[in-house]
């Protein structure tokens, strides 16, 4: 079963400018995750939240969790081409971690 | 480091047939996991092993699936009998405890 749901579903940007991706989810959390996935490969792990943080910068990641809210954001400043791909949040906790179903996020150059 | 690694890539067997599926994890991560991934349904948990031992099977559609972890540097995930709708991505992952998971290339599954 999913955790967590992302928003929107789908997303197309210019190239340079930011993209904003949401996710909420369920139960209490140990920690939560952001994935990409470029199409036909793997997911790559891009940053992990602990649930007593607020907020998270990684590069041109930047990641805020409102457990209050159960639902954290994914910000990707100064969009490429290359950040075409779709992003998952996980949420980990009971020792597993669940991925929500996704934004598939397209950079137009 | 190589990564978590995964065979076949691609797997087309017909329906009823044995499928077995391997991964490698990375060498120090005590963790598994056996991921699905389908359009319909989007990533599942299938299993995962701790310290090579199954710890939560709920995840595993039904007894056709069965995964081992014989040691810490290998994982099997076998489908017998395999069904056209086990058709699928599978994916392994690793990961040290509550770190990031590394993910494998996958396995294409079709099941004709």
């Amino acid at each position: 079963s999913q955790q967590g749901e992302e928003d929107p579903q789908a997303l197309s940007i210019q190239e340079g400018e930011n993209a904003t991706m949401n996710c909420s989810y369920k139960t209490s959390i140990n920690n939560l995750q952001w994935y990409r996935q470029n199409s036909g490969r793997g997911l790559v792990h891009l940053i992990l939240i602990r649930s007593n943080e607020r907020e998270k910068h990684s590069g041109r990641l930047r990641v805020t969790l409102d457990t209050s809210k159960k639902s954290s954001s994914l910000l990707i400043t100064a969009s490429r081409a290359a950040d075409t791909a779709s992003y998952f949040c996980a949420t980990f906790g009971n020792e597993k971690l669940t991925f929500g179903t996704g934004t598939r996020l397209t950079i137009i150059p | 480091d190589a990564g978590v690694i995964q065979s076949p890539r691609h797997e087309v067997t017909e329906m009823g047939q044995e499928v077995t599926l391997r991964c490698k994890p990375i060498s120090g991560h005590n963790s598994l996991f056996w991921y699905r991934q389908t359009m319909m349904r989007g990533l599942e948990l299938l299993i995962y092993f701790n310290n090579n031992v199954p710890i939560d099977d709920s995840g595993m559609p039904e007894d056709r699936f069965s995964a081992k972890m014989p040691n810490a540097s290998f994982s099997t995930l076998k489908i017998q009998p395999s069904e056209p709708r086990d058709s699928a991505v599978y994916f392994c992952a690793s990961s040290p405890d509550l770190g990031g998971y590394t993910f494998g290339s996958g396995t294409r599954l079709t099941v004709v």
